[in-house]
């Protein structure tokens, strides 16, 4: 069965700083992995998703992950962050087929100090 | 402009008065979702829909029901409900297929008191 760590439910970092949020999955068979961002009072919006092929992917807002399969790890990062970063981000994976079910990590809620 | 809508956003009920909510999508999706968002929990799957009549139950089904009667149409009934169902609660679609993206509606803070 597939399932989601994010270490750290709360990240602060200062405005300029790396963003770096951890994930890591467990699942039997290749993963699609996916970011998402929840905005205060927003629903979920898609900052990236790795399916097949080049291993670093690059979504928006200047984020990126890389899918390192030997680590079983999916960690999301941004070079510089901005104080409209603050939000709380989700990783999430699912095998795919029929059910096509997503399952979630706990969250991750990003602070950014000025 | 595509997207998954949800009403109401916020509702404040009592325990067993029977609540409908509903969720809407524009882009003649065939997966349809329901998950509901708790603190330290994450989101978890209560419902979903592959098609048009075809419903099936997630991780966390008790004390919900869902009906696909049209393809856009995927609404949450909850017959009975009660405090432990006070949560936020997400609609999503997508088309068949593992590797599409998930498209969530602004979602639904309900309280039962």
């Amino acid at each position: 069965a597939q399932s989601v760590t994010q270490l750290g439910s709360h990240v602060s970092v200062s405005e300029g700083a790396l963003v770096l949020l951890r994930c890591n999955y467990s699942s039997s068979v290749p993963p699609y992995l996916f970011w998402y961002v929840q905005y205060p009072n927003q629903g979920l919006q898609l900052l990236l998703k790795y399916t097949t092929g080049a291993t670093l992917v690059k979504g928006i807002n200047g984020f990126e992950a890389e899918f390192k399969k030997s680590e079983t790890s999916f960690h999301l990062t941004k070079p510089s962050a901005h104080m409209s970063d603050a939000a709380e981000y989700f990783c999430a994976v699912t095998i795919g087929g029929a059910t096509n079910k997503l399952i979630f990590g706990t969250g991750t809620l990003l602070a950014v100090q000025p | 402009e595509a997207q998954v809508t949800q009403n109401p956003r916020y509702l404040i009920t009592v325990t067993g008065k029977k609540l409908t909510v509903t969720c809407s999508q524009n882009m003649n999706h065939e997966y349809m979702s329901w998950y509901r968002q708790d603190p330290g929990l994450g989101l978890r799957q209560i419902y979903y829909s592959m098609n048009v009549e075809v419903t099936d139950k997630g991780d966390v089904p008790e004390g919900y029901k869902v009906s696909r009667k049209e393809k856009r149409n995927f609404p949450l009934i909850l017959e009975s409900p009660s405090p432990n169902q006070t949560s936020l609660y997400f609609c999503a679609s997508h088309p068949l297929g593992g590797s599409d993206t998930q498209y969530f509606g602004p979602g639904t803070r309900l309280t039962v008191l």
